[in-house]
């Protein structure tokens, strides 16, 4: 089993739709929580950090984090057209030489 | 303008030659990594550094190299070693350990024929 798995998409959506990306993991130890944006052919850039379990809002953005279910989402409401491109899960321990474990990441699509 | 400048944005090289991509940053972040994506595949880890005159290997180091002379800056050289080379290259910093936010670079879009 992978550590992070993330659907693999490619996810289209009409204009103002809600969007939901999920990914799950198997190591428990992780507790800090990113979500990434990558438009084509660019770096990546943070959207969302979250630490431990909760829910962060940020604009049209929520990201969720359960622990108990090794789940995270990243929620978009009234999704737009500038949203269409690959969204990246990524989490990490902590601590001394922990590393960032990234999701292979999913293609989003939003429709005008 | 703070951030992160990764140079050249496409680079091309023949199979047997050695590249060195660039990776400079004026965040003032004590750590920076190298990753590697390849389509389907995410980002896996090249090599990192938390701080100067030190940096670890990552998950697929084998066929690189790099330095950290100075706080700003953390080079990639490609060597003829690796197999694979052709790739997109991303450069990424944090203001401290390997767990915080990490901001990239624009990418360095590698090819060798």
């Amino acid at each position: 089993q992978k550590e992070v798995e993330q659907d693999p998409g490619p996810l289209s959506v009409p204009e103002g739709a809600i969007v939901s990306l999920n990914c799950t993991y198997s190591n428990s130890a992780f507790q800090y929580f990113m979500w990434y944006r990558q438009y084509s052919r660019k770096g990546p850039e943070l959207l969302m950090y979250t630490y431990s379990s909760g829910n962060k809002e940020d604009g049209r953005f929520t990201a969720q984090v359960d622990k108990s279910s090794k789940y995270i989402s990243l929620f978009i409401r009234d999704s737009q057209p500038s949203d269409s491109a690959t969204y990246l899960c990524a989490m990490s321990a902590g601590g001394a030489n922990s590393k960032l474990t990234f999701g292979k990441g999913i293609t989003l699509s939003v429709r005008p | 303008d703070g951030g992160i400048t990764q140079s050249p944005k496409y680079l091309f090289r023949k199979e047997g030659q050695n590249v060195t991509l660039s990776c400079e940053q004026n965040l003032n972040h004590d750590a920076m990594y190298w990753y590697r994506q390849d389509p389907g595949q995410g980002l896996r880890l090249i090599y990192y550094s938390q701080i100067v005159n030190d940096f670890q290997k990552g998950d697929i180091a084998e066929g690189y190299s790099v330095s950290r002379e100075k706080k700003e800056s953390f080079p990639l050289t490609v060597t003829s070693a690796q197999k694979n080379p052709t790739a997109f290259y991303l450069c990424a910093s944090s203001i401290r350990g390997t767990f915080d936010e990490q901001y990239f670079g624009p990418g360095t879009r590698l090819t060798v024929t």
